[in-house]
């Protein structure tokens, strides 16, 4: 066990579907983490959350994605529309502000598969 | 903006061999650097961190690491590598002012028994 939740863990969908992934972080992390990783690729960071404020986005997160955290605890990561190319593993992490150095703890992520 | 590059893709060894996986990363300032593993089917676990102090780092399972500033370099090693070693190995860094772990591509190791 992680500490970090990841729901589903698999989802296949077709083109075109909108999805919604949930992550729920480790208790007391007041930071939570979205990044996605494709097959030869490190983690891409996606945007992140200081408790319920999402504080920076990254210019991959096109319009069709949308992340919510209403009450700084899990959060949710919305495709709509989806494309073959959002096809990836979409991980969650969490960390303590405060504890910035101590790096960050994964969970095992959702496998998206758009057909 | 911070980058991270791992020279090697793909890395075969057999069982006792040295391991050594290069990383080097872009930002010029104060940063914490990371090793994070990622066995098959598993999710990613950090393996050792550097954020101050003694240059060389110890993890898990025997692993190591030296922080080279002058070469802004934070190379990964292990003296005897074991078939469970078989994973891939992410060099990350989280710099000030940038608030984001940032990851490089990525070394797949397999060792053969």
């Amino acid at each position: 066990d992680t500490g970090v939740s990841q729901d589903p863990r698999h989802k296949i969908t077709k083109r075109g579907q909108n999805v919604t992934f949930r992550c729920d972080p480790i208790s007391e992390h007041n930071r939570l983490y979205w990044y996605r990783q494709t097959l030869g690729q490190g983690p891409e960071f996606l945007t992140y959350f200081q408790n319920e404020a999402q504080l920076e986005k990254s210019r991959l997160l096109s319009d069709r994605f949308s992340a919510e955290r209403p009450k700084g605890s899990f959060s949710t990561l919305e495709i709509q529309r989806t494309e073959q190319g959002d096809s990836a593993m979409y991980l969650c992490a969490s960390s303590r502000s405060d504890r910035e150095a101590q790096g960050y703890t994964f969970g095992s992520g959702t496998r998206l598969t758009v057909v | 903006a911070q980058s991270v590059s791992q020279h090697n893709h793909h890395v075969i060894l057999s069982e006792a061999a040295s391991l050594e996986l290069g990383c080097n990363y872009s930002y010029g300032g104060t940063v914490n650097l990371f090793w994070y593993v990622q066995y098959p089917g598993q999710h990613l676990q950090l393996l050792l961190k550097y954020f101050s102090g003694d240059p060389l780092v110890k993890g898990i399972k025997g692993f190591e690491a030296e922080f080279i500033k002058s070469k802004f370099s934070f190379n990964l090693r292990k003296p005897s590598v074991q078939w469970s070693d078989t994973a891939e190995y992410f060099c990350a860094v989280i710099s000030t002012g940038f608030q984001k772990l940032v990851f490089g591509t990525g070394t797949r190791l397999l060792v053969s028994p």
